[in-house]
């Protein structure tokens, strides 16, 4: 059965500094891995989507990486600002076609 | 990508009544889903809204309590009927074949 865990639940970092949040699964055979982002009691905004057979996959200053050997993506945000902060969701879709949740890293950035 | 309508963005409901939720999608979509999302967690699929016929409902939810409408491939409703303070929560919808895209969600208080 396939987990995802999101490690560390929250990240304080000061403005400026450039950071990377975690993703792992524990089932390699995976269809896609997709990043949203959720504002405080808003829908979640899908920031990139990275199939199986991708290694990463860039967006302004997100970049999103997906090694399935290891059962980790990562989050990279360059050049973090005050306005990234929210929480952030990575989600595996499986052979199934099923998607596993993670449970979020709460990220804040300080002015 | 795709622009989901959900409404209402939020609403404060008294116990034992129901509360019809809409979404409506740019695009016609083969995929709908709606979540819930309990404060503090991550997403719950409650059921898959399927085009023409009855929704698929995860374990732990049922028709009778949630039931779906998908009468075509742009438009979804979820009710949630007969209400506790249980149920208050975010419920969102989400629509999309590949990639994964959100309503803004509706926040439900019960009293």
């Amino acid at each position: 059965k396939q987990e995802v865990t999101q490690i560390p639940a929250a990240l304080s970092v000061p403005e400026g500094e450039n950071l990377v949040l975690n993703c792992s699964f524990t089932d390699s055979a995976i269809y896609n891995l997709q990043w949203f982002r959720q504002d405080p009691g808003k829908g979640l905004t899908s920031l990139l989507l990275i199939q199986s057979s991708q290694r990463e996959q860039t967006s302004g200053r997100l970049n999103a990486s997906l090694d399935k050997s290891s059962g980790r993506s990562t989050l990279y945000i360059a050049a973090s600002q005050p306005g990234d902060s929210a929480t952030y969701l990575c989600a595996v879709k499986g052979s199934n076609y099923q998607l596993i949740w993670g449970a979020g890293t709460k990220l804040i950035i300080k002015p | 990508s795709a622009v989901i309508s959900q409404k209402p963005s939020r609403d404060i409901c008294q116990r034992g009544t129901s509360l019809t939720i809409q979404c409506q999608v740019d695009s016609q979509v083969t995929m709908m889903f709606w979540y819930r999302q309990q404060p503090g967690q991550s997403l719950t699929l409650i059921a898959t809204a399927n085009q023409g016929s009855e929704a698929t409902y995860e374990s732990g939810f049922v028709i009778d309590k949630f039931p779906i409408s998908r009468p075509n491939l742009t438009f979804s409703t979820l009710t949630v009927s007969n209400m506790s303070p249980e149920d208050s929560s975010i419920y969102l919808c989400s629509a999309g074949d590949e990639k994964l895209f959100f309503g803004s969600g509706t926040q439900l208080s019960v009293l």
